[in-house]
């Protein structure tokens, strides 16, 4: 039972637009949210990520939004490069244990 | 940040046969993980590496498949054995990251094609 939804599978952008990768997730236990950038190849780097008492975190052309009530975070790309091209996984971990729970992820092409 | 180096980066192996990957740190790591990540796909805990005592597994991955051996605080082993096409993967290994971002690692992974 996969704990963290999200969508889409993969998204093609021109560069210079926003990119929009959405979770939800089911256990309000979880308090860490991240997200992954994993280039072909190499293992995920961690990008951004957020805890439950903001419901916004921005750095640089990347901002996650989060809405607890919904139970959803979202991960936006602005000003998308062809750089950005890879998948993005989110994820999330409960208070106290350090096993991350995986999207299934999303692959984002940026089109010069 | 932590390092990982990751070893082998790539590997092919008739099935039957087993394969030890090798996850080096360059700092001292309370917590280590192996994952594995299915072509394409998301990425798995398969289990903790615990320093001084058995790993701890993830449900659908046992001890003999995958023996984990963790002798100090930089370095872990995973072994996968007795191979079949389905183990075919990317194996990762990951650090709780707790002196630079506070997150997780991760190497950059072990890809194993079983033939």
């Amino acid at each position: 039972q996969q704990q963290v939804k999200q969508s889409p599978q993969s998204l093609i952008v021109q560069k210079g637009g926003i990119s929009i990768i959405n979770c939800a997730y089911e256990n309000t236990a979880f308090d860490y949210f991240p997200w992954y950038q994993q280039f072909p190849g190499k293992g995920p780097a961690l990008l951004i990520a957020i805890r439950p008492d903001v419901s916004e975190k921005k750095e640089g052309r990347f901002t996650i939004s989060f809405n607890k009530s919904a139970k959803q975070f979202s991960l936006h790309i602005m000003d998308s490069q062809p750089g950005d091209s890879a998948t993005y996984f989110c994820a999330a971990s409960l208070m106290g244990d350090y096993k991350l729970s995986f999207g299934a992820g999303t692959t984002v092409t940026v089109r010069a | 940040s932590a390092v990982i180096s990751q070893k082998p980066s790539r590997d092919i192996c008739q099935r039957g046969t087993s394969l030890t990957i090798q996850c080096q740190v360059d700092s001292q790591v309370t917590m280590m993980f192996w994952y594995r990540q299915q072509p394409g796909q998301s990425l798995t805990l398969i289990a903790t590496a615990n320093q001084g005592s058995e790993a701890t597994y993830e449900s659908g991955f046992v001890i003999d498949k995958f023996p984990i051996s963790r002798p100090n605080l930089t370095f872990s082993t995973l072994t996968v054995s007795n191979m079949s096409p389905e183990d075919s993967s990317i194996y990762l290994c990951s650090v709780e990251d707790r002196g630079g971002t506070a997150g997780y690692t991760f190497g950059s992974g072990t890809r194993l094609t079983v033939v």
